[in-house]
């Protein structure tokens, strides 16, 4: 199956800076790759995504860009605030309606 | 328009005994997982019902069993609980893989 590998797992920036999440995917058939934000005690909600045909994707302060050659794909988080702290998980999809997770990555967001 | 509901929130088990985890969602989505989340391990995922009348296993299924009542609901259950099944339980569903999954609000399980 899939095995999906996140790092760092625990990130800690000044308010303003920029927060980087990377990620690895070990199979090359996979297509869909969402990431979710996790605040403390909440359900986990989709953040941003990007499929396999396209390289990169901006949303407002967040961007993920994805490297199809080398299984690996990551998340930007521009001018961090204090809001932004969360786990924050990525996952990967061959598109059979299955996600696997990575282990999550923490970030706290210093004022 | 609750999206998706689990019951309980919160529960509190003995060794050996038995529960059942309810989860409905009013998305008529037609997939439906069963998520548990421990720390430093992601979220695993237990069964999944890609459409109703069917389960299947995902990473770790052991100890479980599941229900896909209808296309509605989608039930955990835990036979005979043992500590190693202290997690937060999430219950998900997927119209289609385009939008992803939305999550329930989860259910934290202690086994003692």
């Amino acid at each position: 199956g899939e095995n999906v590998e996140q790092h760092p797992s625990t990130l800690s920036v000044q308010e303003g800076d920029s927060a980087v999440i990377k990620c690895t995917y070990s199979d090359s058939a996979s297509n869909y790759f969402p990431w979710y934000k996790q605040e403390l005690g909440k359900r986990p909600q989709l953040i941003i995504d990007i499929r396999s045909n396209v390289g990169e994707k901006k949303d407002q302060r967040i961007a993920v860009t994805l490297n199809k050659t080398a299984k690996h794909f990551s998340l930007h988080i521009t001018e961090t605030q204090p809001e932004d702290s969360a786990v924050y998980f990525c996952a990967a999809s061959r598109g059979d309606y299955k996600l696997s997770f990575g282990a999550g990555t923490t970030v706290t967001v210093r004022a | 328009n609750a999206g998706v509901t689990q019951t309980p929130k919160f529960q509190v088990l003995k060794t050996g005994q038995s529960m059942t985890l309810q989860c409905a969602q009013d998305m008529n989505h037609n997939s439906m997982y069963w998520y548990r989340q421990d720390p430093g391990m992601g979220l695993r995922l237990i069964y999944y019902s890609a459409s109703e009348g069917t389960t299947d296993k995902g990473e770790v299924p052991n100890g479980y069993n599941v229900s896909r009542l209808n296309k509605r609901e989608f039930s955990l259950r835990l036979e005979s609980a043992a500590p190693s099944q202290t997690s937060v339980y999430f219950c998900a569903t997927l119209p289609t893989i385009i939008y992803g999954y939305t999550f329930g609000s989860g259910t934290r399980l202690t086994v003692v």
